[in-house]
């Protein structure tokens, strides 16, 4: 079975600062590894994703994460974080398959305060 | 060009009521996943509709159906609510035989069961 896990509940980071949030996974096959951040009252928008390649993908707002499968994680990571960043952040774990993305799992999410 | 869409935004029921929620999906898309967020959980898969049926599904009782239809629009049907029904009900389209795998996500519904 494929699982998800974020370790940190609540980051605080000051408005500038380097920001790295931790993701952990359990997949049986090649993973289809996503980043997604959810402001408040708000849907999910996806950050990145990995399916292969370059273990190292650049997302959008200035965000990457690498892969390592050596430690089975997908940590996403953005040097210098702005006020706008606040917000919760989701790893998610799917297959995708000639069909498409058929499911994904979700870790339990990563809230991210921002200070000045 | 229009997002996924989601109505109601928020609705309140009472315990063995039922409730519809319905969703529009991204334009061009045919495929329409359905997800329950709980408070300070992620998102938890229920099902995935294409071609009008029932193409996968989550570890969710019966009482959770759904239905598409041939506009590609879908509702999600919850019988015999129970207080741990209450949650953000998520909507996500995507295009059959995308290999980008990308879902596109409404902005919910919010179900408070009381």
């Amino acid at each position: 079975a494929q699982s998800v896990t974020q370790p940190d509940i609540h980051i605080t980071v000051s408005e500038g600062a380097s920001l790295e949030l931790r993701c952990n996974y359990s997949y049986g096959a090649t993973p289809y590894l996503f980043w997604y951040v959810q402001s408040p009252g708000q849907g999910l928008q996806l950050l990145l994703k990995y399916f292969s390649g370059d273990t190292l993908v650049q997302g959008i707002k200035g965000f990457e994460a690498e892969f390592k499968r050596s430690q089975s994680s997908f940590n996403l990571r953005k040097p210098s974080v702005h006020w706008s960043d606040a917000a919760e952040y989701f790893c998610a774990v799917g297959p995708i398959s000639n069909f498409g993305n058929e499911k994904l799992t979700f870790g339990t999410g990563t809230r991210l305060t921002i200070i000045p | 060009d229009a997002g996924v869409t989601q109505s109601p935004t928020h609705l309140i029921k009472t315990r063995g009521q039922q409730v519809t929620l319905r969703c529009s999906p991204k334009s061009g898309h045919d495929t329409v996943s359905w997800y329950q967020q709980a408070l300070g959980q992620g998102p938890q898969f229920i099902f995935q509709y294409y071609e009008e049926e029932e193409r996968q599904r989550g570890n969710f009782p019966d009482r959770f159906s759904g239905h598409q239809f041939p506009n590609y629009s879908s509702e999600l049907n919850v019988n015999a609510l129970l207080l741990g029904d209450s949650a953000l009900y998520l909507c996500a389209s995507s295009l059959t035989g995308d290999s980008t795998g990308e879902l596109f996500f409404g902005e919910g519904s919010r179900l408070t069961v009381l």
